[in-house]
């Protein structure tokens, strides 16, 4: 049971280029977000899905898409990386949209533009 | 709009000293979650709140929730190098019913053997 798991750890973009994060869980759960982490900003909501077909923005989403088009699978895209955007992206999953729900994040992607 | 800070941002500690982390929100939560975040790692939910004035142990440490439900507290008694991480708390996006989270600014103890 591998939780989730993202792809890539680490990643070194130039400015301009494109980019997709990966993002997979194997546990059913229909409630799939995005997040980044700053020093000393705690972890900001880029984009969030309750279920297949279904995404939102959150607090931090400009620059970011995301699709749902499997419940397993919560890809965020970069179209066009900024260094404002070096940061460490976190994926999160909980059972269903169901609220105040836990979080399980994976291991996250150290993402540096250039 | 809405803020959750925790203070301190820091604090280093001899191995068998108290510990305590403070969050407060700029607005009323329905509920609060704390997380620990290992160096180089993700974070890990540790545990929910959600009646006001609440109070939960795990081993060793206590979570509170306020009487208002805009902040909680986190004490680890006799912190062991184990202990060693970020600490956020995380509250509903909005305050009410929800899965998207706000996260506290977090604190991260060290601790010296």
């Amino acid at each position: 049971n591998a939780g989730v798991t993202q792809t890539p750890k680490f990643q070194v973009l130039k400015t301009g280029q494109s980019m997709t994060l990966q993002c997979a869980q194997d546990m059913n759960h229909e409630y799939m977000s995005w997040y980044r982490q700053d020093p000393g900003m705690g972890l900001r909501l880029i984009h969030y899905s309750v279920g297949a077909g279904i995404t939102d923005q959150g607090e931090v989403p400009n620059g970011y898409n995301v699709s749902r088009s499997t419940t397993e699978d919560f890809p965020l895209r970069l179209l066009s990386a900024a260094p404002s955007q070096t940061s460490v992206y976190f994926c999160a999953s909980s059972p269903n949209r169901e609220s105040n729900q836990p979080q399980h994040f994976g291991d996250g992607t150290r993402l540096s533009i250039l | 709009g809405q803020q959750v800070m925790q203070i301190p941002q820091y604090q280093h500690v001899q191995e068998g000293e108290d510990f305590t982390t403070y969050c407060n929100s700029s607005t009323t939560l329905s509920n609060i979650q704390w997380y620990k975040q290992r160096p180089g790692g993700h974070p890990v939910f540790l545990i929910q709140l959600v009646k006001s004035g609440e109070v939960k142990k795990q081993k060793r440490l206590t979570f509170q929730f306020g009487e208002a439900k805009k902040n909680s507290s986190l004490h680890i008694t006799a912190t062991q190098t184990t202990d060693v991480g970020t600490y956020f708390c995380a509250g509903p996006l909005g305050g009410g019913a929800t899965n998207k989270l706000i996260f506290g600014t977090g604190t991260l103890l060290a601790v010296q053997p």
